[in-house]
């Protein structure tokens, strides 16, 4: 089945530590995104990326960056400088229009707690 | 700049009403609209969008939403709610970013479905 996957569902981090979150698209997708959810907040966009070796601050990337060594990973890191980074975690994939809505599908998320 | 106002952030309808869900948006370009559904600690799953032609959009589990311009509205209904309608909806709004599209969400709202 094609899909969006993401590693793991639950993760547990000390105050000071990075931690690193999977995102793996198996759709074909050139773009990739991370969002950050916070209750009462929506969706925020931390990252985005469009094609390998290439990526964009959204709107909150403060703290987090991300890496795109290949068109189907989108590792997202949370580093120690993120101040509240408990919060859940969504990675989506779209393709890149030629004309068309290109429509975000969303992975199953993170749930990143700091202990 | 584009923005979501999703009007009542918790809603609550008996089983077998009307399920009407307000969304406002702002968008200085004719914009794409999507519902997405998210269940607990579930990804975004896509419920319906608007691109261009019919404004009347039918999703899925017999959603519905009519984009109106006049209004700047894209209200999502269904005649009858059942029991596993009972999730956290969001509405989003798509623009242009160099060959990426992003989207711009609204905050959410709870549905409850009372028995």
């Amino acid at each position: 089945d094609g899909g969006i996957t993401q590693s793991p569902k639950y993760l547990f981090r000390k105050e000071g530590q990075n931690v690193t979150l999977s995102c793996e698209q198996n759709l074909n997708h050139d773009a990739m995104y991370w969002y950050r959810q916070d209750p009462g907040q929506g969706l925020r966009l931390i990252y985005y990326s469009q094609i390998v070796n290439d990526f964009q601050k959204g709107d909150i990337a403060e703290g987090y960056s991300v890496s795109r060594e290949k068109k189907e990973s989108f590792p997202l890191t949370v580093t120690s400088a993120q101040k509240n980074p408990t919060a859940f975690y969504l990675c989506a994939s779209s393709t890149i229009g030629q004309g068309y809505v290109d429509t975000q599908y969303f992975g199953p998320g993170t749930r990143l707690t700091v202990l | 700049a584009q923005s979501v106002t999703q009007l009542g952030s918790h809603v609550s309808v008996s089983e077998g009403a009307l399920v009407l869900l307000r969304c406002n948006y702002s968008s200085s370009v004719p914009p794409y609209l999507f519902w997405y559904v998210q269940y607990p600690n579930q990804g975004l799953q896509l419920l319906l969008k608007y691109t261009t032609g019919a404004t009347l959009v039918k999703g899925i589990n017999g959603f519905e939403a009519e984009f109106k311009k006049s209004e700047t509205s894209f209200h999502l209904t269904k005649p009858s709610a059942h029991m596993s309608d009972a999730a956290e909806y969001f509405c989003a709004v798509s623009f242009s970013s160099g060959s990426a599209r992003q989207l711009t969400f609204g905050s959410g709202t709870q549905l409850t479905v009372l028995p």
